[in-house]
């Protein structure tokens, strides 16, 4: 069964310009959650989405918004970049949306802002 | 709300030696625990869960954890670490969505 596939890796952007990250979740699972990964912040929660719909969003910006697709896919968007938003943005995905689900993480993707 | 507390921020160990990794965490309702590893440029996987039941789980690399409810604690042990255990750990606890501790690296030395 194929993971979690994030893309694209690695992106560098110019200050101002927006980006839209990918991710494709385990088939059959159906929750699909963004984190963002920085040295001074640690993991940070983005947004979930359960069958097209955000269930659960963290504490960021309207910059930061997302998306899900009827086949789960998901995508995430950050307009007017800033120096930053660079970070590992990191896609996970769950059969479901218990509590007790684990999460299936992607490699991420690395977003520079210069 | 939820919140979890990684005590270190990081910790160097010699290779063969035992060592805990230590996780507090805070909630007004029950609430699942979970280890995290991250390997260098790579994404988290999943090391253990508590969910219910024994108090002592095992996971996945010699890993083990203990959940101590009266402490609100989760620590993770290796009896014996190994070059390839060097990785950030996370703990995480889960209620309406997954929270992630701010981590702790593990570093072996020889």
């Amino acid at each position: 069964k194929a993971g979690v596939t994030q893309t694209p890796r690695y992106l560098i952007k110019t200050r101002g310009q927006q980006v839209t990250l990918s991710c494709s979740p385990i088939s059959g699972h159906r929750s699909v959650s963004w984190y963002q990964q920085t040295p001074g912040q640690g993991l940070q929660f983005l947004f979930e989405y359960f069958s097209e719909t955000q269930r659960n969003k963290g504490n960021f910006p309207g910059r930061f918004s997302g998306r899900q697709f009827s086949n789960s896919r998901s995508e995430m968007n950050v307009s007017t970049l800033e120096l930053g938003d660079s970070a590992l943005y990191l896609c996970a995905s769950s059969p479901g949306t218990g509590k007790d689900t684990e999460a299936f993480f992607g490699q991420g993707t690395r977003l520079t802002v210069v | 709300a939820q919140s979890v507390t990684q005590l270190d921020s990081q910790v160097p160990v010699f290779e063969e030696a035992p060592v805990e990794l230590r996780c507090n965490y805070s909630s007004s309702v029950s609430v699942y625990l979970f280890w995290y590893v991250q390997y260098p440029n790579q994404g988290l996987q999943l090391l253990l869960k508590y969910l219910s039941g024994s108090t002592l789980v095992k996971g996945i690399n010699g890993f083990e954890a203990e959940f101590n409810k009266s402490q609100t604690s989760f620590h993770l042990r290796k009896p014996s670490v190994h070059i390839s255990d060097t990785a950030e750990y996370f703990c995480a606890v889960s209620a309406s969505k997954i929270i992630f501790g701010s981590g702790t690296r593990l570093s072996i030395r020889p």
